[in-house]
């Protein structure tokens, strides 16, 4: 199966500031999600972008496919955007429908 | 809400005992997964099933099996349980089987084994 990291592993910002979280993944993916999983475990679906950028609100995201990197971008950040971040990605050569997660990225922002 | 229920949303347990998870898709999803998030091995999938049948299994231990009923809803059970089968439990859905369709989260379910 595929290898999904991200990075950084932590992350502090004070509110309002900006991000960038990265996940690189080491095949070709159909599928790339992001996440973020809120202190109470909760995983909340930000993202299915397997290629292209998307915009929602105050986050984005890009994948570049075809150099196997995906971002997502969090601007004029708020203590609510606390949590951990998580990347996942599928590839299905072979009928394997599993997403593969990263380990994450935990984003602590501080009023 | 993503659509996807999870019950119950805690477990506490003993170790040696059964206990069954269920999980009900979103409306019109056909593809039901199930995941493992524990502290060590990070999020992990256990199962999945696709209009009832079993289609592709994970790192799911041989104490633990999964179906999948017409209603399209789904149940993993966990048996003999042991202090490390402690986790959130999470369930997914997605309209289709392959690779290509987003998969959508269930609150999960929390098991504690003491």
């Amino acid at each position: 199966g595929i290898q999904v990291e991200q990075s950084p592993p932590d992350l502090i910002l004070q509110e309002g500031a900006n991000s960038t979280l990265r996940c690189n993944f080491s095949d070709s993916v159909n599928n790339l999600q992001w996440f973020h999983q809120n202190p109470w475990g909760q995983l909340i679906n930000l993202f299915y972008i397997p290629s292209g950028t998307k915009q929602n609100g105050r986050l984005s995201a890009t994948t570049v496919a075809t150099e196997r990197y995906s971002l997502l971008y969090i601007s004029s950040s708020q203590t609510t955007d606390s949590g951990v971040y998580f990347c996942a990605g599928l590839n299905s050569g072979g009928s394997n429908y599993k997403l593969t997660f990263g380990k994450g990225t935990l984003l602590t922002v501080n009023p | 809400d993503s659509g996807v229920t999870q019950t119950p949303k805690h477990l506490i347990t003993a170790t040696g005992q059964r206990v069954t998870l269920r999980c009900s898709p979103r409306s019109g999803d056909l593809s039901v997964y199930w995941y493992q998030q524990s502290l060590d091995q990070g999020l992990q999938f256990l199962i999945q099933y696709y209009n009832g049948e079993e289609r592709a299994k994970g790192n799911i231990l041989e104490r633990f099996s999964a179906q999948q009923f017409p209603d399209l809803h789904s149940e993993l059970n966990l048996s003999s349980l042991e202090l490390g089968d402690s986790a959130l439990y999470f369930c997914a859905s997605s309209v289709g089987l392959s690779g290509g369709y987003e998969q959508y989260f269930g609150p999960g379910t929390r098991l504690t084994v003491t």
